[in-house]
C-alpha cells in the first residue's frame, strides 16, 4: 500500500514570498490533516479535512495560509505572504476515520521542510 | 492548552535497558495515541489506548493510562539501537480524531 506522498520535500524561500505544498493521501483515506512542527516542539494542527470539507481549521493563520483538498482527495497547502516564523515542517497526514464513526491511527508524509530566510 | 506533555524531554539509556516516558494532559479524552518520529521523517503510529481501557500492550510497547491522574506512560522493554527517536503522545479529547501532540520524549539507546 502507497503512503502519504508529499512535495516538495524541501523548499527555501525569502520572506514574503509565497509557497505552496502538496499532499497526495493514501488511496480511500476520507480525513487528510495538515500540522506545522517548528523544530523541537511537537506537531500543531493546521487543517483537517473529512473528504473536501473543512472539519477544523481553528488554528490556521488565515491571513496567510489557506488550504484545499478538491474532489476530496489531494490536498495543496500555501502560504503568502511567507514570514520568518513560518520556517518549520509540514507534515500531512491521512486517516480512515469519518466523524461519528471511529477513531484511529494517522498515516504522516515524510513532511516538507520549509526555511524562510 | 489541550496539548499533551511528555517528561523528560530526553532520555539515553543503554541498549537492552527498559526505557518509560510519561505523558500528562489537561483536557477528558476519547483516546490518546503514541507516535514515534526519526530524525528527519515523519510520525509512526505505534499504540492507541481509549478512555475507558487501563493497560495495552504491543509486541515490546506497554501503555498505562490513568484518567484519573490525566496521564498515560509508554514503556519499551529490551531498547534496542533501532528505539533511537523521538516518541509524542497525542490526545484525541472527542473522537473526531482531531489529535493534539505533547512535546516529545527524545530516547537514545546507546549500542
Amino acid at each position: 500500500e502507497a503512503g502519504v506522498a508529499q512535495s516538495p520535500r524541501y523548499k527555501i524561500i525569502e520572506k514574503r514570498q509565497s509557497v505552496a505544498f502538496w499532499c497526495n493521501p493514501i488511496s480511500g483515506h476520507a480525513t487528510l490533516y495538515w500540522y506545522q512542527q517548528i523544530l523541537g516542539q511537537g506537531p500543531k494542527l493546521l487543517i483537517q479535512f473529512q473528504n473536501n470539507g473543512v472539519v477544523d481549521d481553528s488554528q490556521l493563520p488565515k491571513d496567510r495560509f489557506s488550504a484545499e483538498r478538491l474532489k476530496g482527495v489531494d490536498s495543496t497547502l500555501k502560504i503568502q505572504p511567507a514570514k520568518l516564523e513560518d520556517s518549520a515542517v509540514y507534515l500531512c497526514a491521512s486517516s480512515h476515520h469519518i466523524t461519528g464513526r471511529f477513531s484511529g491511527e494517522l498515516f504522516f508524509g515524510e513532511g516538507s521542510r520549509l526555511t524562510v530566510l | 492548552s489541550q496539548q499533551g506533555e511528555e517528561d523528560p524531554q530526553a532520555l539515553s539509556i543503554q541498549e537492552g535497558e527498559n526505557a518509560t516516558m510519561n505523558c500528562s494532559y489537561k483536557t477528558s479524552i476519547n483516546n490518546l495515541q503514541w507516535y514515534r518520529q526519526n530524525s528527519g521523517r515523519g510520525l509512526v503510529h505505534l499504540i492507541l489506548i481509549r478512555s475507558n481501557e487501563r493497560e495495552k500492550h504491543s509486541g515490546r510497547l506497554r501503555v498505562t493510562l490513568d484518567t484519573s491522574k490525566k496521564s498515560s506512560s509508554l514503556l519499551i522493554t529490551a531498547s534496542r539501537a533501532a528505539d533511537t527517536a523521538s516518541y509524542f503522545c497525542a490526545t484525541d479529547p472527542t473522537g473526531a480524531n482531531n489529535l493534539f501532540f505533547g512535546t516529545g520524549t527524545r530516547l537514545t539507546v546507546i549500542p
